[in-house]
């Protein structure tokens, strides 16, 4: 199975918001609403942030939504904060029901 | 508050057998809403799933990885277990456990990581 394609980087500045996509097929994000997001800081364990395309879990800011058109899902986070600077992930499930991960994203914030 | 632990040897020599264990605490692993998950991250690196498991045994693995890999439960432990043979190199990373949603493939609660390194 390939790894869903994101974005190697991107940045913005504080107060702003960013996106990030990722790409997938038919077989994966564009056949099933499960695709979810975690964010990575260094050196510690992904944070779950979205399920289920745009879902957020209990205490993740609002800041933080999700959505999906097609093959592609997107991360988006607004009023851009220092503490979101980390590394990005998204997964999704597979037709061969299976999980696959983007390659991530290193969001900076500037 | 639930939460989970890796456990095992952090170094492993070439054609050996990798084997881990996570902990799971604040829970039950023979919940029916959820599988077991191990999911690893070569240094700098992005994440890779290689497999998980339901509290009755019931498995499913990363196709690249399936030859491989095994993944077991004891319940009367509350623990979960990951055994990669034949490693190399390419199987350093840091290997963390985690819990998966039953149907929605979403990782919610992750173990802190462990590193393992493969090399003679």
């Amino acid at each position: 199975q390939s790894a869903l394609t994101q974005p190697a980087s991107v940045s913005g500045s504080p107060g702003q918001s960013i996106t990030i996509s990722c790409t997938g097929t038919s077989s994966d994000v564009g056949g099933y609403n499960y695709v979810s997001w975690y964010q990575q800081h260094p050196g510690k364990a992904p944070k779950l942030m979205i399920y289920e395309v745009s879902n957020r879990p209990s205490g993740v800011p609002d800041r933080f939504s999700g959505s999906k058109s097609g093959n592609t899902a997107s991360l988006t986070i607004s009023g851009l904060q220092a503490e979101d600077e980390a590394d990005y992930y998204c997964s999704s499930y597979t037709s061969s029901s299976t999980v696959v991960f983007g390659g991530g994203t290193k969001l900076t914030v500037l | 508050q639930l939460q989970l632990q890796e456990s095992g040897p952090g170094l492993v020599k070439p054609s050996e057998t990798l084997s881990l264990t996570c902990t799971v605490s604040g829970g039950s692993i023979s919940s029916s809403s959820y599988y077991w998950g191990w999911i690893r991250q070569p240094p700098g690196k992005g994440l890779e799933w290689i497999g998980s498991i339901y509290y009755s045994g019931s498995t499913y693995y990363n196709p690249s990885l399936k030859s491989r890999v095994t993944i077991s439960v004891d319940t009367s432990k509350n623990q979960f277990s990951l055994k990669l043979s034949s490693v190399t190199a390419a199987d350093t990373a840091v290997y963390y456990c985690a819990r998966e949603a039953v149907g929605a493939t979403t990782f919610d609660y992750w173990g802190q990581g462990t590193l393992v390194t493969v090399s003679s």
